[in-house]
Order: C-alpha cells, then structure tokens, then sequence
C-alpha cells in the first residue's frame, strides 16, 4: 500500500530563518510526487510536481527536490505570508488518485 | 479563468437524512475526484471519473456514498442515512487527463 509521511507535524520559523520540510514515501512505481499550499479553510494550491529521482523545481522562496525515497520542500527567508499547511501527495502505478501525507503546518512569525 | 466551485460551501444536517454536494470543474477538464478531509489529515481519496463514468470508486467507504456526473461536467457526490462520522470537509479536484489535480475550496459538512 502506498504511504506518505510528512515530518515534522508542525513548525515554527522566525521571519528569515530558512528550514526544510520533509516528505518521505513508500510506493510502487512513482508517477509523481506532488506539493500543495492550503490555507485554513481553503482548498489545497498546486506547488509543485516532481517526476524523477535528482529533479529540483523552485518558485518564489520555496525549492522542492526529490530522491527515490523522500522529498524535501526548501523554504528560504521565509515571511509570514507563507504560514500554511503544507501537503504532500503521490500518484504511483497505474491510478489517477493521490495519496496525500498528513501535512505540515508552518507558522513564520515576523 | 474560473477554477473549480463547491457548493454548498457549509452543510449541516442531522443524522439520518441525505445529503447532496455538488462540483463544478475547470471548463475543460475530463477527470473529477472527490476526497474526504477530516480534522489535522490529509485528503483522503473517494472516487475518480473519467468523463461521465467512474473509473475508480475504491475510495468510496461503503454503500451510502455514492457519485454521478451525468453530462462528463457537473459531478454530485450524494450521502444516504448520513452518519456523524461523516462529518468532514468534502474536496473535489479536476484536471486534464492525467495532468496535475486543482482543487476547489470545500464543502464543510456537519452531521448533528
């Protein structure tokens, strides 16, 4: 069964101090790993996809790498703008659905 | 453009009745998903249509979940006998045949 499992739960930043999510998965056959940005009482906002062990795709402050067991989501000089529950999700074999982690909620105070 | 709407965005019901929520997708987009979210969890996945069938129902809990989406657009998820442990929030998600899931804001659902 494929699993997903974010770490830490929760997170706590000063405006500026830089830190990593973290994303590891257990899969059969990756198609793609995936980031999502939700605000309390939001839907989840698509980040990022990752395909393949070694890619890296950044916008903004936020850098999401991928290895054959986990991904990371960078955040540099973080402002309190970006305080949100970060998902995780992966699509593996031959279905459409995701399976998301828990989350990690971070809060960036100024 | 417009991205995917929910509606209601709140329901509150009491246990036993039957509960209809409604999706719209992106204008476009072939697949629909539903998923369950409860409390401090990720999205939980439901079922996956692919045009105006379901292609994947494996994520439905039991018989009294059930989905449609007649015309390959609007989809319905629709509730019998509902439960409290029903209560959650409902997120449906569209996209393009297998392309990347966008999501729409939820429709919280309370059962008394």
């Amino acid at each position: 069964e494929d699993q997903v499992t974010q770490s830490p739960e929760a997170l706590r930043l000063q405006e500026g101090e830089s830190s990593s999510l973290n994303c590891s998965y257990t899969v059969s056959g990756l198609r793609g790993l995936f980031w999502y940005r939700q605000d309390p009482g939001k839907g989840p906002e698509f980040l990022f996809t990752l395909y393949s062990a070694g890619e890296e795709k950044e916008k903004e402050r936020l850098k999401a790498t991928l290895t054959k067991k986990e991904s990371f989501l960078h955040i540099t000089a973080p402002k309190p703008e970006d305080s949100a529950t970060y998902l995780c999700a992966v699509q593996a074999g031959r279905g459409n659905k995701l399976v998301f982690g828990a989350g990690t909620i971070l809060r960036v105070k100024s | 453009g417009a991205g995917v709407s929910q509606t209601p965005s709140n329901k509150v019901t009491e246990k036993g009745k039957y509960v209809e929520l409604r999706c719209d997708p992106i204008s476009g987009h072939t697949a629909l998903y539903w998923y369950r979210q409860s409390l401090g969890q990720g999205p939980e996945f439901l079922i996956y249509f692919q045009g105006t069938g379901a292609a994947d129902d494996s994520g439905l809990p039991n018989d009294r979940f059930f989905a449609v989406r007649p015309e390959g657009s609007v989809s319905t998820l629709k509730i019998q006998r509902t439960e409290r442990g029903d209560s959650a929030v409902y997120l449906c998600a569209s996209s393009r045949p297998r392309d990347t899931q966008y999501f729409g804001p939820g429709t919280r659902l309370t059962v008394l």
